[in-house]
């Protein structure tokens, strides 16, 4: 089977930096993605990692290391509209399956 | 385009009774999905669909089904609802291959009473 795990809650200020960790154990998959989810809303995609490396959307970055079984999410200027549920998914066979999700509180 | 609609947005049951969970998506995507949200949990994928008249199980399909007649609509049929199926329900699509966006719809909160 496949597992995820993520910290439960992350908190930082306006205008931090914080990294969002996602480790994982799978026996393959094409890539990991990131979802946002705001309060009482649907998950919104953020970015996905086929390769490798380091994807960069805005303020927002991806990281993947399939050797080490890890991933990260780095949100950089954090604004308090950030303040969501961050996901990571691995992507396998047609199937995403979700990480049990990070709480982000970003306070003033 | 309206994207991803899902109805009803709110529905409660008695234990016991069935319905359908509507989803429909104008983006002419090929794989479509069914996830269900508990509380303060991740989302499990009950069961999917890579095109019309294909649809294979999830993580949790015991309790559901599904079929895909149409690309644009991917119905969740529970058959005879129980405690344990209340749950926020987000039906979800994307294209096949590419960078693996799926677009949610804005979910169904059900209750089984």
């Amino acid at each position: 089977g496949q597992s995820l795990e993520q910290p439960s809650e992350v908190t930082a200020v306006e205008g931090a930096i914080v990294q969002i960790n996602c480790t994982y154990q799978t026996s393959g998959f094409y890539g990991l993605s990131w979802y946002q989810q705001h309060d009482g809303g649907a998950p919104t995609f953020l970015s996905y990692n086929a390769l490798d490396g380091l994807e960069e959307t805005g303020r927002f970055s991806s990281f993947l290391s399939r050797s080490d079984s890890y991933g990260y999410l780095l949100l950089q200027e954090l604004q308090m509209k950030d303040s969501a549920s961050y996901f990571c998914a691995l992507y396998n066979t047609d199937k995403l399956i979700f990480g049990t999700g990070t709480r982000l509180q970003v306070f003033p | 385009n309206a994207g991803v609609t899902q109805t009803p947005k709110f529905q409660v049951l008695k234990t016991g009774q069935s319905m359908t969970l509507q989803c429909a998506q104008d983006m002419n995507h090929e794989y479509m999905s069914w996830y269900r949200q508990d509380p303060g949990m991740g989302l499990r994928l009950i069961h999917y669909s890579v095109g019309a008249g294909i649809t294979d199980q999830g993580e949790v399909p015991n309790g559901y089904n599904v079929s895909r007649s149409t690309t644009e609509d991917f119905p969740l049929r529970l058959l005879s609802a129980a405690p344990s199926q209340t749950s926020v329900y987000f039906c979800a699509s994307k294209t096949s291959g590419g960078a693996n966006e799926q677009f949610f719809g804005p979910g169904t909160r059900l209750t089984v009473l």
